[in-house]
């Protein structure tokens, strides 16, 4: 099985700041590979896909990066409603797995 | 609008079975491939498992965790997705959503749209 390692799995920021967030796959994955955000309560909602395309409707501010063992996923510009838990997911190859969660709090 | 609703949880002894539904609305349910994916109180994510559509046979891939125990099947007649999830365990205890694939975009599908999940607690 592929193992997805996030990190951090925490961090505290403030309204307006840069955000990295890094996942590494325990073998190479191409691009195949998905960001998702999920609020308390609800289901995640898809990114990015494709590491690195925008899903539509979803704001500029997020991009993500990387091919192989590699990705980020950066928000340029902290919001009050990006404060959730990130998780990135790797389609590779079965199964299906998913990162452990970048959870985002504010400072 | 592309709506995904869960049904079918609730409490259930160890040993026994539940049958979780997913009902849709909102797109053209027979062109999509669907997924079950899990996540237990306060933790990550976890796929549980995937069904292709009509064009790919309605073929079925699972987690190891549940395989042989859970069975995916669809009705594209009804517009819904099924889970029907036997010899349950306590570690199956979780929140189950089922979400729309999309695709193949580079050669992959990728989850566009979840529901909002229906929880299923294990436990004696």
């Amino acid at each position: 099985d592929i193992q997805l390692t996030q990190s951090p799995s925490f961090l505290s920021a403030s309204v307006g700041d840069r955000v990295t967030i890094t996942c590494r796959a325990s073998q190479g994955i191409s691009s195949y590979l998905a960001w998702y955000q999920q609020k308390p309560g609800k289901g995640p909602k898809l990114l990015i896909y494709a590491a690195s395309t925008l899903q539509s409707g979803v704001p500029s501010r997020f991009s993500g990066s990387g091919s192989g063992t590699e990705f980020t996923l950066t928000i340029s510009s902290l919001q009050p409603e990006d404060f959730a838990t990130y998780y990135c997911q790797q389609l590779s190859s079965y199964p299906l797995t998913f990162g452990g969660g970048t959870k985002v709090e504010i400072k | 609008e592309v709506q995904l609703v869960e049904s079918g949880g609730g409490l259930v002894q160890p040993g026994g079975s539940l049958r979780l539904s997913c009902a849709v609305s909102g797109f053209t349910f027979s062109d999509h491939y669907m997924d079950w994916v899990r996540q237990a109180p306060g933790k990550g994510l976890e796929w549980v498992g995937r069904t292709r559509n009509k064009a790919n046979s309605y073929t079925t891939e699972y987690a190891a965790s549940v395989k042989g125990r859970f069975t995916i099947s669809r009705d594209d007649s009804k517009n819904s997705l099924y889970l029907q999830m036997n010899s349950l365990e306590t570690e199956d205890t979780a929140v189950y959503y089922c979400a729309r694939d999309f695709g193949p975009r580079g050669g992959t599908y990728y989850f566009d749209y979840w529901g909002q999940g229906t929880l299923v607690t294990v436990s004696s």
